[in-house]
């Protein structure tokens, strides 16, 4: 595998129900980041990680939770999702957030999610 | 709460016509991105631009960053049916690498 991998690509759940989806990047990088794409709003920064540590953390929803147990592996743990939570949630990676020279973020092919 | 612009939303046209995508903020950004995403994957960057005027070509695609750091374009030279797909702008502010998407602009481009 390589670049950056998300698993599932599709998953349909109810609202009472709690899953996981999973990231996994390939490329040696220092930092991963969680995106929600919803049809009517621009792609939106949910979570980041550097270093397996949180560094931000935009206003998101307490039925979000991200873990990162190391540079490679990032998951969204959801529980008791609302139906506008449907989107495609995107994973990317990047070498180091803090780099002062831009950083170019890698994304993942993303989990087209469906809360019914 | 910095903001992109994009427009238009959405752009259908013949192969071998030109097109312009804007992307507009009233915000300064130390850099401005391009993304083109095709259905059922991620987006995939372009180009990054980071000084105030600069222009930079990729074969038929023409990007370039404001004088004042706010706004940026992309120029489609000659469009294939290829280059369909959903153009994304995004800003990097300088607190760090946290960006900020514009809405995008979705091209069809028919044969």
């Amino acid at each position: 595998e390589t670049g950056v991998t998300q698993t599932p690509r599709h998953l349909v759940m109810g609202m009472t129900n709690k899953k996981s989806l999973k990231c996994e990047q390939h490329l040696g990088h220092n930092a991963m980041y969680w995106y929600k794409q919803s049809a009517k709003k621009p792609l939106e920064l949910m979570f980041v990680y550097s270093l397996e540590e949180r560094v931000e953390n935009n206003s998101v929803p307490s039925r979000f939770s991200p873990e990162c147990p190391n540079s490679s592996h990032l998951f969204l743990h959801l529980h008791t999702l609302q139906p506008e939570d449907s989107a495609l949630y995107l994973c990317a990676s990047s070498q180091d957030p803090r780099a002062t020279a831009s950083d170019t973020q890698y994304f993942g092919p993303g989990t087209r999610l469906t809360v019914l | 709460t910095q903001l992109l612009e994009q427009s238009p939303q959405f752009l259908s046209i013949q192969e071998g016509e030109n097109l312009t995508v804007y992307c507009n903020s009233s915000s300064v950004f130390s850099s401005l991105q391009w993304y083109r995403q095709e259905p059922g994957e991620g987006p995939v960057l372009l180009v990054t631009v980071v000084t105030g005027g600069e222009v930079k070509k990729l074969k038929r695609l023409t990007f370039q960053f404001g004088d004042a750091r706010k706004d940026s374009s992309l120029h489609i030279t000659a469009a294939q049916t290829g280059d369909t797909g959903l153009y994304l702008c995004a800003g990097e502010n300088n607190a760090g690498n946290m960006l900020t998407f514009g809405g995008g602009t979705r091209l069809m481009v028919k044969p």
